[in-house]
């Protein structure tokens, strides 16, 4: 069973170039989320999505997208990167099922430089 | 959700029990108290959570003030792995609730030293 995954793990990138996160959980979770940690801080929420095909804001959505087309996946897109965006972002989901305890499953990471 | 307040560090010897306090002053009647750690920038684990009656699992105790304006994690027996950041999260309960807004701040640094 292996959770949360999330690709890549690395990657550099130009600033002004675009790419997309992919997150992917096989626990059949309604809820996902994106969020981004920087050095020393805590994790903000970027966006979430409570099921298939609908997606919210969060804390610090500017320069983001993102997409729920499938409910296993969670993609997040930068359209321009710029160097602000460096960062290590995290995707989780959540079950909030009857008798669930609402616990968020978190990936390992994916650490994102923009140069 | 309401926000918390956790010391920004802590330590404790290996063996003993840490205790990690967190204030949340402003929590609703419907809100759950969750606690998570980070290891060393792996993603987030949960440990534990409550809305006010003490919790234990098999990694720590979750100790809940009878106002619950703030509550204390406590691992019995701290170990070096158990270094690592201690988030302390308030949030409502249910479908409909603010989920979106799951408030991390910056956590307590816990060190356990040999």
């Amino acid at each position: 069973n292996a959770g949360v995954t999330q690709t890549p793990k690395f990657r550099v990138l130009k600033t002004g170039q675009s790419m997309t996160l992919l997150c992917a959980q096989d626990m059949n979770h309604e809820y996902m989320y994106w969020y981004r940690q920087d050095p020393g801080m805590g994790l903000r929420l970027i966006h979430y999505s409570v099921g298939e095909g609908t997606t919210a804001k969060g804390e610090v959505p500017d320069g983001y997208n993102v997409s729920r087309l499938k409910k296993q996946n969670f993609l997040l897109g930068l359209e321009s990167a710029a160097p602000s965006q460096t960062s290590v972002y995290f995707c989780a989901s959540q079950s909030m099922g009857r008798g669930r305890t609402g616990e968020l499953f978190f990936g390992e990471g994916s650490r994102l430089t923009v140069l | 959700d309401a926000k918390t307040t956790q010391p920004p560090s802590m330590d404790c010897a290996e063996g003993r029990a840490a205790n990690l306090p967190c204030n949340h002053s402003t929590i609703s009647g419907n809100e759950y108290v969750y606690w998570y750690r980070q290891i060393h920038s792996q993603g987030p684990q949960y440990i534990i959570h409550g809305l006010k009656n003490n919790e234990t699992n098999e990694m720590a105790s979750l100790i809940i003030t009878e106002d619950r304006k703030s509550s204390t994690l406590i691992l019995p027996h701290a170990t070096l792995r158990d270094t690592a950041v201690y988030y302390c999260i308030v949030r409502g309960g249910g479908r409909g609730s603010t989920l979106g807004r799951l408030y991390f701040g910056r956590g307590t640094q816990l060190t356990v030293w040999p």
